[in-house]
């Protein structure tokens, strides 16, 4: 099955500070994302990756940088975090074989609870 | 621009009776549309998703049948389980500009005895 692994878990950042969000697939899945996820507003896309070298902006991208520097890994970084950005954040990978598929599966890591004080 | 829209943010129900889950879109194409499940402490994971074709997709007792005349892709159950408490999420997929997904907000649902 799909392996998505995301660390840390849990982190407490101040406000200011400088987060990294990093995220590992071993699935050989060319496209990745990451969501946050909020009570009453679900999940949204912050950035996306179809390959190593490339990121994109999803809907909610400002405050967020993403990096992909491997077909494995998929990083988010805060570069000044706010308190606004305390959620959980997911990472994902899709089993597109091309640069987007409209019917692929997502799969999710165990998601990240980062809380900004 | 594409959205999915679920209505019932809170949803609580006795064990046994059945289950559906509202969701409508708009799209400018002829999108996918997928449900995804996450329990407590888990991660989201895949419950249904869409065919091309007119067959109606089920997996551990859930079914959504895709109307494009009234743009709803609602889940349903015929008898809700314990096990069935979660977070439900419907998403779209537009079939004319790739793979990401747009979420809805969500529906947490609660089953109780």
């Amino acid at each position: 099955e799909a392996a998505v692994t995301q660390s840390p878990r849990n982190k407490v950042a101040v406000t200011g500070g400088k987060v990294t969000l990093s995220c590992n697939q071993t699935n050989n899945h060319n496209n990745m994302y990451w969501y946050r996820q909020d009570t009453g507003h679900g999940l949204r896309l912050i950035h996306y990756s179809y390959g190593a070298g490339s990121t994109e902006k999803g809907d909610i991208p400002d405050g967020y940088k993403a990096s992909r520097p491997s077909q494995e890994n998929f990083s988010l970084i805060l570069e000044l975090a706010t308190p606004s950005q305390t959620s959980v954040y997911f990472c994902a990978s899709g089993d597109a074989r091309t640069g987007g598929s409209s019917a692929e599966t997502l799969y999710f890591g165990s998601g990240t609870r980062l809380t900004v004080l | 621009g594409d959205s999915v829209t679920q209505t019932e943010g809170l949803v609580t129900l006795t064990e046994g009776l059945p289950v559906m889950l509202n969701c409508t879109y708009q799209s400018t194409y002829s999108p996918f549309l997928f449900w995804y499940v996450q329990h407590l402490n888990e991660a989201p994971k895949l419950l249904l998703k869409s065919f091309t074709d007119n067959k109606r997709p089920e997996h551990q007792g859930f079914h959504a049948t895709l109307h494009k005349s009234s743009s709803s892709f609602h889940l349903q159950k015929s008898s809700a389980q314990l096990s069935d408490s979660a977070l439900y999420y419907c998403a779209l997929s537009d079939g004319g500009t790739g793979s990401k997904l747009s979420f809805g907000k969500g529906a947490k649902l609660t089953v109780s005895p």
